[in-house]
């Protein structure tokens, strides 16, 4: 199985920040990356596919990017209804496996 | 609109068998460009996929629950089933059916999920 792993584990950010989150495979899954944004109570969101490709009425100011076996997840400018765990997810091969997730809180 | 909505057990016990359904709707289980998957979370705990199925009946499961799931589909009722053997209170968890892309194998939209508690 295709481990993955986020850094940070968690952050603490305030509203208007730029906030970058860590995403690595254990082997190269090229651009078979997504990310989800989930927050409590709610079903996950997913908001970039196959690394970079924005899903439909996503904001702009969340972007992903890489390849290989290191991607990022920025957004650029964090806003009150950002506050919430974001997962990464591999889908070169099954069993797909997310990440253990980022949780990004209020400073 | 796409929809998808589990139903099932709120509670079970150990050593029985779980059975949920997801009733689909805004697509048919029949397009070869999608299909269904299985997602848990436990409380305070990360996502884990658990199994998949797509328009050719194609499977595919959890390495590690491989052994305890079977996942089955009737596009006439848009419907898929997941059972889960031999629960275990650590299976205590939120399950949620979602829709999967084949070409790119992301995962959109997702049921509300229905939590699921494992005790006697």
């Amino acid at each position: 199985d295709i481990q993955m792993t986020q850094s940070p584990s968690s952050l603490s950010a305030s509203v208007g920040d730029r906030v970058t989150i860590t995403c690595r495979a254990s082997q190269s899954i090229s651009s078979y990356l997504n990310w989800y944004q989930h927050k409590p109570g709610k079903a996950p969101k997913l908001l970039i596919y196959a690394a970079s490709s924005f899903q439909s009425g996503v904001p702009s100011r969340f972007s992903g990017s890489g390849s290989g076996t290191d991607f990022t997840l920025t957004i650029s400018s964090l806003q009150p209804e950002d506050f919430a765990t974001y997962y990464c997810q591999q889908s070169y091969n099954t069993p797909i496996t997310f990440g253990p997730g980022t949780k990004v809180d209020i400073k | 609109q796409v929809t998808l909505k589990e139903s099932g057990p709120v509670l079970v016990k150990p050593t029985e068998t779980l059975t949920l359904t997801c009733t689909v709707s805004g697509f048919s289980l029949n397009n070869a460009t999608m299909g269904v998957s299985w997602i848990r979370q436990p409380p305070g705990k990360a996502l884990e996929w658990l199994a998949h199925i797509f328009s050719n009946d194609k499977k595919s499961y959890s390495t590690s629950l491989k052994s305890r799931l079977t996942i089955s589909k009737d596009t006439s009722k848009s419907q898929v089933v997941l059972t889960m053997t031999n629960m275990d209170p650590v299976d205590t968890a939120t399950y949620y059916c979602t829709r999967i892309i084949a070409a790119a194998r992301h995962i959109d939209p997702w049921g509300q999920g229905t939590l699921v508690t494992v005790s006697s």
